[in-house]
């Protein structure tokens, strides 16, 4: 295994609906990032973790719940959402958090449809 | 205003030409300018790295910052097929500590 990896690749889910999104990275890397993507949009940073701490929380809805039980792996909790949370979920790591030449890498994503 | 600001195209050229993508930016500050490249149902991947102005090369690829307009390229000679992806610009600063601001990304198609 290589990189980062992130299942599920989908997930539909109903707005009454628990689920989780999981990522692992196997870069040795200390800084875990959750993302959202949407059409159109720059990306949108989410949740910062580094060294398992979380370091940031840009003002994203209690409806997401982050998790970050070693520095490899990193969960996304989602519980009733709303259609508009439907978008392409990506986790990065990067080695260290807020070095000034931080280089993100990126997993493939989970593209979450709310219905 | 935003800061950092990219036309989402999309961007449709023949294959063989040459691109350019552009993205322009507000905060001075900004050391850092790199390109991420992303495939459909992918991940961004890093792509070109450069700090301060001028240029770098890779292959078919130019990366090009010009601090004084606030204003960075890439260049993509000799286009493939394969190089249909979305593009997106990102930088930081030290003012920023490090935090990646991200343009909407570019979105390029090379038809053969």
């Amino acid at each position: 295994e290589t990189g980062v990896t992130q299942t599920p690749r989908h997930l539909v889910m109903g707005m009454t609906n628990k689920k989780s999104l999981k990522c692992e990275q196997h870069l040795g890397h200390n800084a875990m990032y959750w993302y959202k993507q949407s059409a159109k949009k720059p990306l949108e940073l989410m949740f910062v973790y580094s060294l398992e701490e979380r370091v940031e929380n840009n003002s994203v809805p209690s409806r997401f719940s982050p998790e970050c039980p070693n520095s490899s792996h990193l969960f996304l909790h989602l519980h009733t959402l709303q259609p508009e949370d439907s978008a392409l979920y990506l986790c990065a790591s990067s080695q260290a958090y807020r070095s000034t030449n931080e280089k993100l890498f990126f997993g493939s994503g989970t593209q979450l449809s709310v219905l | 205003q935003k800061e950092v600001e990219q036309d989402p195209g999309p961007l449709s050229v023949p294959e063989g030409a040459i691109v350019s993508l552009n993205c322009t930016y507000s905060n001075s500050a900004f050391q850092y300018f790199m390109w991420y490249r992303q495939y459909s149902r992918k991940g961004p991947e890093l792509l070109m790295y450069t700090y301060s102005s001028g240029n770098k090369e890779d292959g078919r690829f130019t990366a090009q910052v010009d601090k004084s307009s606030k204003y960075i390229s890439l260049f993509i000679r000799d286009s493939q097929p394969s190089d249909s992806a979305t593009y997106l610009c990102a930088m930081s600063g030290y003012n920023q500590g490090g935090k990646l601001i991200f343009g909407q990304g570019t979105e390029l198609s090379v038809k053969p």
